[in-house]
């Protein structure tokens, strides 16, 4: 069955760097786009990057762009997320999620998620 | 701030029909199809509805999803307790190039 687990979250100061990473298992990795998705505590969806299913194509939300890189290893059926110049506002669970092809991007598989905290 | 629109919550008794709505623009709900996710307390979100009226495996068809224009709703018919959970709608933005979420609905069975 389709398994997506993510780690690399923890505790880290404004302004510092974090990768997280979503090991992927149970189906043909190389074959479907991936997203990242975050969730403040208490709070609501936030859409973060999407990657194409052969890397060549990227797309990052306003919120993150120019600080975050989402990037896979297909070798490895590994996605990442690279935070760089993290900020309090971060702070969430953040969910990688397999895209299913379908037009509109829908998220069939979710991992359980891993928390970021951005505090001093 | 949401670019998606949803009431923030919603009730209804055990049996009644319930609709929650998502509210959008031409570059998003008016030109793509619409997803809905249902997440429970601590829990990932589930994919419930995508395509705007397509189920996954495994979904009841006691949930259902439609759009006009730049709105979409989703409706549950039959409402059980199990229902009692935050709900969320989601479509491509061709403007921002990325997916967006509405705010939530939380439901209620009373």
């Amino acid at each position: 069955q389709v398994q997506l687990v993510e780690s690399g979250g923890g505790v880290v100061q404004p302004g510092r760097s974090l990768r997280l990473s979503c090991a992927a298992s149970g189906f043909t990795f190389s074959y479907y786009s991936m997203h990242w998705v975050r969730q403040a505590p208490g709070k609501g969806l936030e859409w973060v990057a999407l990657i194409s299913s052969d890397g060549t194509k990227r797309y990052s939300a306003d919120s993150v762009k120019g600080r975050f890189t989402i990037f896979r290893d297909t070798s490895k059926k590994t996605l990442h997320l690279q935070m760089n110049s993290l900020r309090p506002e971060d702070t969430a669970f953040y969910y990688c999620a397999r895209d299913n092809g379908s037009p509109g991007a829908p998220f069939d598989n979710w991992g359980q998620g891993t928390l970021v905290t951005v505090s001093s | 701030q949401s670019v998606l629109t949803q009431p923030p919550s919603a009730s209804g008794t055990p049996g009644q029909r319930v609709t929650i709505s998502c509210s959008g623009s031409s570059s998003n709900i008016g030109s793509n199809a619409v997803n809905w996710y249902q997440q429970f307390p601590g829990t990932a979100p589930k994919l419930l509805i995508y395509g705007t009226n397509q189920w996954p495996s495994g979904v009841p068809d006691r949930f259902s999803g439609s759009k006009s224009g730049s709105s979409a709703s989703l409706a549950i018919s039959g409402l059980q307790s199990e229902d009692e959970a935050d709900y969320y709608c989601a479509a491509w933005d061709d403007s921002l190039n990325g997916v967006i979420f509405g705010g939530g609905t939380k439901l209620t069975v009373l």
